[in-house]
């Protein structure tokens, strides 16, 4: 248990749906990442935050938008959901942002798009 | 350009063999850091080890160790004694200075079989 956890665990839905994901970092990171994994496209990085602020965008579609709160859970909203948007949906937490610390994932979120 | 390579997309190793995955890397940058996943069938991603640019020795935790080659900017991930176990997907990633973009970068990745 990497101490990372995300809700729901699966998730299916229709196109043109809008979802959230929710995610809560390990005890005491500040930084939190997400990342996306499809068959076609392998892992890539969505977003990052640290301590709130919004600090790194990868490959992230307008329709999806992603904020960290106050607590320093995040949420990933995706929005007009395509069928290319069903993937494995990873949180990852880490203490710091430097290049020496180490990402925790969390379990994942499998959204299916139907 | 892909920075992140992993040329082999399966391996096999019979149980109590060690096995060693190759993992490539491509950066302009010094200071770095390598790492290595594993994602067993069921989905998660669990962290195995982390090399850094600047270590001098190779890294190691049980039986994993990272075969850390920098002048052929090479970081293998070697398993010792395989088990059934081992059975899964495995991820070399590379995360990269400048701070600010923390993100990481994923190669393909090898599966994995044990074979008993």
């Amino acid at each position: 248990d990497s101490g990372v956890t995300q809700t729901p665990k699966h998730l299916i839905t229709a196109t043109g749906q809008r979802v959230t994901l929710r995610c809560s970092p390990r005890s005491g990171d500040l930084s939190v990442y997400w990342y996306q994994q499809s068959l076609d496209q392998g892992l890539q990085f969505l977003i990052q935050y640290y301590n709130g602020e919004e600090r790194a965008k990868g490959n992230i579609l307008e329709r999806f938008s992603a904020q960290q709160f106050p607590d320093l859970h995040s949420e990933l909203n995706l929005s007009s959901l395509e069928l290319g948007d069903s993937a494995l949906y990873f949180c990852a937490s880490s203490a710091g942002q430097g290049y020496t610390d180490t990402q925790y994932f969390g379990p994942g979120t499998r959204l299916t798009v139907l | 350009a892909q920075k992140i390579t992993q040329t082999q997309p399966g391996m096999f190793v019979q149980e109590k063999e060690a096995v060693t995955l190759d993992c490539t890397y491509d950066t302009s940058d010094q200071s770095y850091g390598l790492f290595w996943y594993k994602q067993p069938s069921s989905g998660e991603m669990i962290f195995l080890i982390y090399q850094g640019s600047y270590d001098e020795q190779n890294a190691t935790e049980g039986r994993y160790s990272l075969n850390f080659q920098k002048a052929r900017k090479s970081a293998n991930l070697v398993i010792s004694a395989s088990q059934l176990g081992d059975s899964a997907m495995y991820f070399c990633a590379m995360r990269e200075a400048p701070l600010n973009t923390g993100k990481l970068i994923f190669g393909q990745g090898t599966t994995l079989q044990v074979k008993p």
